[in-house]
């Protein structure tokens, strides 16, 4: 049974380039949620999807920042026209339905905006 | 208020001490505390959580211990090891499986 599965580990991109991040949630959890960690810092709240839905996106940037959770396929996390300050390890946690289940996490994305 | 705070932001312990970990929050919706461990380069993994309605639990050399009227809680770390060498973060949620706020983080280092 895989856990949580985040590709690509590492990302490197140019300003201005597009960064997709991409997140696998373990087998029969249907709640996403993505995470942002700047170095020596804890981890910030970004987005709550489940499938095809965002719940909740108080905690992503008004701007160049989406994120999508389609009916087949893994959750997106998508950053257009990267600055250095996106730099960050991304990390995407899954939850199973209904209140009282655990989230688990995956080993995140390190993005590195050069 | 969503804040969570977290002290202090590092520790070193001698192998076999005890870790001691405080954080308090402000939101009283909140209903549910977890502690993660982080190792560099990895996610965090869920170390043990707690709930309002209990003052204390234990799992192996982790304790949590909470207070609600002060609005904290904290982590204890018996007989530290080498390998419990990491960075620790508590974080707070209306619900388990819910989103968390996060402390800041503790980096931990265990000396042998």
């Amino acid at each position: 049974n895989a856990g949580v599965m985040q590709n690509p580990r590492h990302l490197v991109r140019r300003r201005g380039q597009e960064a997709r991040l991409r997140c696998s949630p373990m087998k029969g959890h249907s709640h996403v949620y993505w995470y942002r960690q700047l170095p020596e810092e804890g981890l910030k709240f970004m987005v709550y999807l489940q499938k095809e839905n965002i719940i909740d996106e108080s905690g992503m940037p008004k701007e160049r920042f989406s994120a999508e959770f389609p009916k087949e396929g893994p959750s997106i996390l998508r950053i257009q026209q990267v600055v250095r300050g996106d730099s960050a390890a991304y990390f995407c946690a899954s939850s199973g339905q209904g209140a009282g289940t655990e989230a688990f996490f995956g080993q995140g994305t390190r993005l590195t905006v050069v | 208020q969503q804040q969570v705070k977290q002290s202090p932001q590092s520790l070193i312990v001698q192998k076999g001490g005890i870790s001691i970990i405080n954080c308090a929050y402000e939101n009283t919706a909140f209903d549910y505390f977890p502690w993660y461990q982080q190792f560099p380069g990895k996610g965090p993994a869920l170390l043990i959580a707690i709930r309002p309605d209990v003052s204390e639990k234990k799992e192996g050399r982790f304790t949590i211990s909470f207070n609600k009227s002060a609005k904290q809680f904290s982590l204890h770390i018996m007989d530290s090891q080498p390998g419990d060498s990491a960075t620790y973060f508590c974080a707070a949620s209306k619900a388990a499986g819910n989103k968390l706020t996060f402390g800041g983080g503790t980096r931990v280092l265990v000396k042998p």
